[in-house]
């Protein structure tokens, strides 16, 4: 089966515009992550969503970003105003169901962003 | 706040040799989730291996082990007989086994490993 994929892979902008990144999990998973990772950092949580509502968006880093996700299936991750220091690779997982023991997060190639 | 360290950002290992990654972690938690994950340049996560903190035996996947201390807050990956498509970023991660923020990974920073033939 198909894995999580992530549109579009690299993405380009100039600082101030808006870019919309894609993300379509694993069919049949209910909980969907997007994480950050800067240029020789770990991975930044963002958001999560279980079905279509975000019980935990605390690491989103401003008002700037926002996320959205329909049903159980895509997720929108969009950054308004874009800054420089938004440039970042932004990683999908999906996994199972959020609320058993333990769920594998599968995770997506990311979408590299660079904001000149 | 759960905090991950890997204090390591580079290492290097010859091809069949045995190298040791470290971690360690900081919670005030007793029950939790670690990980190790791979990311060659593709850029696509690939878990390596977990462990449950409330199981005191060492989790093992082929040729990666870990040494889990629980007490010192320690979670040192070991690769045997490396490969040199063992070569990526390391990154080890922890996770909480229940509460507000269940579900979400908290990363370190990665080590990049490279291996010589």
């Amino acid at each position: 089966g198909a894995g999580v994929s992530q549109s579009p892979s690299n993405k380009v902008t100039e600082k101030g515009k808006d870019v919309e990144l894609r993300c379509d999990p694993i069919s049949g998973h209910t909980a969907l992550y997007w994480y950050r990772q800067r240029l020789g950092q770990g991975l930044e949580f963002l958001i999560y969503f279980q079905g279509n509502s975000a019980p935990d968006k605390s690491g989103l880093p401003s008002d700037r970003f926002s996320a959205e996700r329909t049903g159980e299936s895509v997720s929108t991750l969009t950054i308004q105003r874009t800054q420089q220091e938004d440039s970042a690779v932004y990683l999908c997982a999906s996994s199972p169901d959020q609320r058993g023991t333990y769920n594998e997060q599968f995770f997506g190639p990311g979408t590299r962003l660079t904001v000149l | 706040a759960q905090t991950v360290t890997q204090s390591q950002p580079e290492m290097s290992v010859q091809e069949a040799e045995t190298v040791t990654l470290s971690c360690t972690y900081d919670t005030s938690e007793s029950d939790y989730y670690l990980f190790w994950y791979k990311q060659p340049p593709s850029r696509q996560m690939i878990l390596v291996i977990r462990q449950e903190a409330y199981k005191q035996q060492n989790a093992t996947e082929n040729r990666f082990s870990v040494n889990f201390q629980k007490a010192a807050k320690s979670f040192s990956l070991k690769i045997s007989d490396s490969q040199l498509g063992d070569a990526a970023m390391y990154f080890c991660a922890y996770r909480t086994y229940r509460g507000s923020t269940l579900g979400r990974l908290y990363f370190g920073r990665g080590t990049q490993l490279t291996v010589w033939p």
